[in-house]
């Protein structure tokens, strides 16, 4: 089983819809979460983090965090097609070591 | 733009060579992380510097190495280059000021192919 774990996708919706990835940790030390995106030959650029239970909301994007279930999604509202791009999960622990997951790739359709 | 910057960009290498990346961090940034990311997979963790000493490794042979100098650089050296070494290699750097919740900026990477 990997440290973390998201579905690869392809996930497709259609532009303005909204769009949901999940992610699953195996570490319940872990102590903070991030999503980053990362578009095709480029470097992963920050979107969200967040380190408490509960929802975070940052413009379309809403992370969510359940540490008890080990789960934590990215809510992307309105859909764009520059949305377009792998998310990639990442889990950091108290030494500071980021686990990532694998990306799930998302296409956003005119 | 995140003020962290590679070099090369991009690098083609035989097996068996030896080959050296750099990376630039933040100004301030006084923790550098380097990440191997193969093909179609998330990036992983290869080494952690902080204050100019390793202070984390994931699971990678000693052929990879590393350093990190007071000026904010650093570099990346892998020794006997495998064909499975080819991937982009990214450094990341963040101010650590205590447990693991800091942000970290990546640099754009550097792409490397072994022949």
């Amino acid at each position: 089983q990997k440290e973390v774990e998201q579905n690869s996708g392809p996930l497709s919706v259609p532009e303005g819809a909204i769009a949901s990835l999940n992610c699953t940790y195996s570490d319940r030390g872990s102590q903070s979460f991030f999503w980053y995106r990362q578009y095709s030959g480029k470097s992963p650029e920050l979107i969200m983090f967040i380190y408490s239970n509960g929802d975070k909301e940052d413009g379309r994007f809403t992370a969510q965090l359940n540490k008890a279930s080990q789960y934590v999604s990215l809510l992307i509202r309105d859909s764009q097609p520059s949305d377009s791009a792998t998310y990639l999960c990442a889990v950091n622990t108290n030494a500071g070591k980021s686990t990532f997951g694998d990306g799930t790739t998302l296409t956003v359709k005119p | 733009e995140t003020g962290v910057t590679q070099s090369p960009t991009h690098l083609i290498k035989t097996r068996g060579q030896q080959v050296t990346l750099r990376c630039s961090s933040q100004s301030g940034h006084n923790t550098v992380s380097w990440y191997q990311q193969a093909l179609g997979q998330g990036p992983q963790f290869i080494f952690q510097y902080y204050r100019e000493e390793e202070n984390g490794r994931g699971n990678f042979p000693p052929r990879f190495s590393g350093l990190q100098f007071p000026n904010y650089s650093s570099e990346l050296n892998v020794n006997a280059l495998e064909l499975d070494d080819s991937a982009l290699y990214l450094c990341a750097s963040r101010h650590q000021a205590g447990g693991g919740s800091d942000t970290q900026y990546f640099g754009p990477g550097t792409r490397l192919t072994v022949l």
